[in-house]
């Protein structure tokens, strides 16, 4: 069973405007992580928070986590069309290396 | 190698049929995992391996599905007498936790997946 949880499903925007995903868990974690996943291609990794941090920031990319909510965050500023994608968060539990996904956002950035 | 390799991108097997799908890992890395993806849905984990030990395989469906890594490097996810609910694309990734020097942080590296057709 998948712990992480996106919401919403499916998000389409315009090129510009800003992109939020949210992924809820159930259990406590060690981290959690974000996963880009392009149709057909593998994931690729692109942020990690731990449980001790509350928000994270890569270049267009902001992390949030709310270990009290059981909730995180991602926000991609400025879209741009390739960053047409599924999105899917992971978190680390107790075993400290088993990545559980959830089922992931796709994402539509239309130019 | 510079990423993770994974054969065959693509295998069609009649329903029945035993299939071996292999994973590349990168050089040095100590983890590996299998994953399977259904259509429209995340990554499900399978199995890992640290170095050549299988320490979890609790993912496994079936008694079917069988991995191995036996030198530490190159794995191969075997599933015998294919079902139709096999199709899935499967994912195989590797990672420096646990490698002596590495990073530890638990980043997944992925391969392109193979997805398998069972027909």
């Amino acid at each position: 069973s998948q712990q992480g949880e996106e919401d919403p499903q499916a998000l389409s925007i315009q090129e510009g405007e800003n992109a939020t995903m949210n992924c809820s868990y159930k259990t406590s974690i060690n981290n959690l992580q974000w996963y880009r996943q392009n149709s057909g291609r593998g994931l690729v990794h692109l942020i990690l928070i731990r449980s001790n941090e509350r928000e994270k920031h890569s270049g267009r990319l902001r992390v949030t986590l709310d270990t009290s909510k059981k909730s995180s965050s991602l926000l991609i500023t400025a879209s741009r069309a390739a960053d047409t994608a599924s999105y899917f968060c992971a978190v680390s539990g107790g075993s400290n290396y088993k990545l559980t996904f959830g089922k992931g956002t796709l994402l539509t950035v239309n130019p | 190698g510079a990423g993770v390799s994974q054969s065959p991108r693509y295998k069609v097997a009649k329903r029945g049929q035993d299939v071996a799908l292999r994973c590349d890992p990168i050089s040095g890395h100590v983890s590996l995992f299998w994953y399977q993806q259904a259509l429209g849905q995340g990554p499900e984990f399978l199995t890992y391996f640290q170095n050549e030990a299988q320490l979890d395989k609790s993912g496994l469906p079936s008694d079917r599905f069988f991995a191995e890594r036996p030198e530490g490097s190159v794995s191969t996810l075997k599933i015998q007498r294919t079902q139709q609910e096999d199709s899935a694309v499967y994912l195989c990734a590797s990672s420096s936790l646990f490698t002596s020097g590495g990073a530890n942080t638990g980043e997944l590296f992925f391969g392109e997946g193979s997805r398998l057709t069972v027909l």
